[in-house]
């Protein structure tokens, strides 16, 4: 399969922990990767491969991978942390990319 | 800093062509693939397509038979084409770096570097 499913929304209350998750095939073979983004705002890379986070990504944000599951685990969520969420990464082909469908993390 | 600058025509009419351009700053093309990926108002990323420096492609199947994506080395530049727009097609449209390396008997695939961004409206 192609395909990578996400939880469409997700909340947390602020300074709490929480994980977001993606399912899929190709997660068997590949890492994912994980992006933040704003509204009006391009992506952001926040977690590579096992659990790298580009330079400048606080390391409250971690990252997870077990069998055709990876997840996204923020530590002690902050109210700038509210966004939407993707993983990506290539389908089983290795030939295309795939993203989740997103989900919205809301911090209360 | 490397930086993706991305351009083009942000109005069309439905069977008009797309065209859209970016250029990679603060580094080379060689080695990375460069995607092309869209996001309609309110919905999540659709991964267009990509070429590397060498100019081997991989599509969306969904979009195969409209894309097209040529790169220019000389010019650190990318580009996508996209026929027959529809409405359909009204999206941001973005430009990505992506890196692909394995480690412990997996590939892992990042998209690290982004354009801002080009709001592309298909209307009549």
């Amino acid at each position: 399969s192609s395909e990578l499913t996400q939880d469409p929304a997700v909340s947390v209350a602020l300074g709490q922990t929480v994980r977001i998750t993606c399912q899929g095939d190709s997660l068997r073979s590949y890492y994912a990767s994980w992006y933040q983004q704003k509204p009006g705002q391009a992506p952001v890379l926040v977690i590579y491969g096992q659990n790298n986070r580009p330079s400048g990504i606080p390391d409250r944000f971690s990252g997870s991978n077990s069998g055709n599951t990876t997840s996204l685990t923020i530590t002690g969520a902050q109210a700038e942390d509210e966004a939407d969420y993707y993983c990506n990464t290539r389908d089983s082909s290795g030939n295309h990319v795939v993203f989740g469908g997103g989900t919205k993390l809301t911090v209360l | 800093q490397v930086q993706l600058r991305q351009w083009g025509a942000g109005l069309l009419k439905p069977s008009e062509t797309l065209s859209l351009t970016c250029a990679l700053y603060g580094d080379s093309f060689t080695g990375y693939y460069l995607s092309w990926i869209r996001q309609p108002p309110g919905r999540g990323l659709e991964w267009i397509g990509e070429i590397n420096h060498s100019g081997s492609t991989n599509y969306n199947p969904s979009l195969k038979s409209r894309v097209t994506i040529s790169v220019d080395t000389s010019k650190n530049q990318f580009s996508l084409k996209l026929s027959s727009v529809t409405a359909a097609d009204t999206a941001v449209y973005y430009c990505a770096r992506g890196s692909m390396t394995t480690a412990n008997y997996y590939y892992f695939y990042y998209m690290d570097v982004w354009g801002k961004g080009t709001t592309v409206t298909v209307s009549s």
